[in-house]
């Protein structure tokens, strides 16, 4: 089945970096774009970016630039997104979710990895 | 602001119909999508492309669009159902897509 796993959990240091992968199965993962979603304690989801399929292009949140980067490796179906200079409040849920679209007017997200805590404290 | 304003908490009588609204201009020229959340797990599709339901979700949940505002209806809501409730959509720039705040739904 169509599956979406992410890497465990983590904690770092305020300053350091992250780096969460993804790893797709049952799908074609080139013919996909992939987003980046993450959700702070007792908080609404926050859209984080997007890679297309190839990996050549990518788009992140505003409040974000400079900080993170999207990859992936089209040879081991992962995707990766690695965040800077962590702060406490980059303490999420950090999830992976597949991004389907019809006729360029509606955009879903299926499936959802199972989430990574990420918890950014001295 | 959010591109995407949802209402914080709505209730609603066990059995009644709820209706969840997202506001957003972008919604005039893109569909909303829906997701629910329970606490303490994943986000699950529940309406995509206005009005569309994956296998596995009731058919008491629908989707609908009236210029810029977008809406989950819950006919004869559940218990269970009790959950937040984003929507979705792709943002003004083109390049970026955007959550709406979400909706606390209590069933009553």
């Amino acid at each position: 089945q169509v599956q979406l796993v992410q890497s465990g959990a983590e904690v770092k240091e305020p300053g350091a970096s992250v780096k969460v992968s993804c790893k797709a199965s049952g799908y074609s993962f080139t013919s996909y774009y992939v987003h980046w979603v993450r959700q702070a304690p007792g908080q609404g989801l926050e859209w984080m970016g997007v890679i297309n399929p190839s990996g050549t292009w990518t788009s992140y949140a505003q409040n974000l630039q400079g900080r993170v980067t999207m990859t992936r490796d089209t040879s081991t179906s992962t995707d990766y997104m690695e965040l800077s200079s962590l702060r406490s409040e980059d303490t999420a849920m950090y999830y992976c979710a597949r991004d389907i679209s019809a006729a360029e007017t509606s955009w879903w997200l299926d499936p959802w990895g199972q989430g990574t805590l990420v918890t950014v404290s001295s | 602001s959010s591109e995407l304003t949802q209402d914080p908490a709505v209730s609603v009588a066990l059995g009644q119909t709820v209706r969840i609204t997202c506001q957003g201009d972008i919604l005039r020229s893109y569909y909303a999508t829906w997701f629910q959340q329970k606490p303490g797990q994943t986000p699950v599709l529940v309406i995509y492309s206005k009005n569309n339901r994956p296998s596995g979700i009731p058919d008491r949940f629908s989707g609908s669009s009236s210029g810029s505002t977008a809406s989950l209806t819950i006919t004869g809501a559940q218990a269970e159902d009790e959950a937040d409730y984003y929507c979705y959509s792709r943002g003004n720039s083109g390049h970026h897509w955007v959550f709406g705040g979400g909706t606390k739904l209590t069933v009553l």
